[in-house]
């Protein structure tokens, strides 16, 4: 089992519609988990952190569930820019050094 | 408003060349980072700093070495490019705290011939 898993997509969303993205993590003590945003050929960029009592920022809001360990992304009134892969970040490490664990990515296409 | 810094953006280097890349932060993080990412594939770590004069090994550190003399610097050295080497290069910083979000330079595609 992958340490943190995505769905790769791609999702194809016409303009304006709701998408939701799902992710699983494998440990347990897991601490902080964050959403990124990676375009094609480009660095990842924050697009936010998920807080245990879920939060949202505009159009986007995040969900963490410990008990099932998972974490979701919805993203309300798609516009064409957020087309880009959507990387499920998490700190699964107790020791220093705040080292993250990548998801593979889940692609979305917000098309016209 | 600089953040993370990485040269050269895109380099090709001959199998057996040796290379540095380059990465320099404003922020005053103390914790540094580099990854590599393959086509299609999450970005695995190489070696990671907690601090000038401190460095880890990541998840693939064969044939990659680091140094960090400065907060500000954390150079990446292949000293013997392999074909298995070709990538794109992320460098990352943050603060020293388990809860902080990385922050991420525009990478260096480096291709071995």
């Amino acid at each position: 089992r992958k340490e943190v898993e995505q769905d790769p997509g791609p999702f194809n969303v016409p303009e304006g519609a709701t998408v939701a993205f799902n992710c699983t993590y494998s440990n347990s003590a897991s601490q902080s988990f964050f959403w990124y945003r990676q375009d094609c050929r480009k660095e990842p960029k924050l697009l936010m952190s998920v807080y245990s009592s879920g939060n949202e920022d505009g159009r986007f809001t995040a969900q963490l569930n410990r008990a099932s360990q998972y974490i979701s992304l919805l993203i309300r009134d798609s516009k064409l820019s957020d087309s880009a892969t959507y990387l499920c970040v998490v700190n699964m490490d107790k020791g220093g050094g705040n080292k993250l664990t990548f998801g593979t990515g889940t692609q979305l296409k917000v098309e016209l | 408003n600089a953040g993370v810094t990485q040269t050269p953006k895109f380099r090709i280097l001959k199998i057996g060349q040796s290379m540095t890349l380059q990465c320099a932060q404003d922020m005053n993080h103390n914790y540094m980072y580099w990854y590599r990412q393959d086509p299609g594939m999450g970005l695995k770590l190489i070696y990671y700093s907690v601090g000038a004069g401190i460095t880890d090994k990541g998840e693939v550190p064969n044939g990659y070495n680091v140094s960090r003399s400065t907060t500000e610097d954390f150079p990446l050295r292949l000293e013997l490019a392999a074909p298995s080497q070709t990538s794109v290069y992320f460098c990352a910083s943050s603060y020293s705290d388990n809860n902080q979000p990385q922050h991420f330079g525009d990478g260096t595609r480096l291709s071995i011939l």
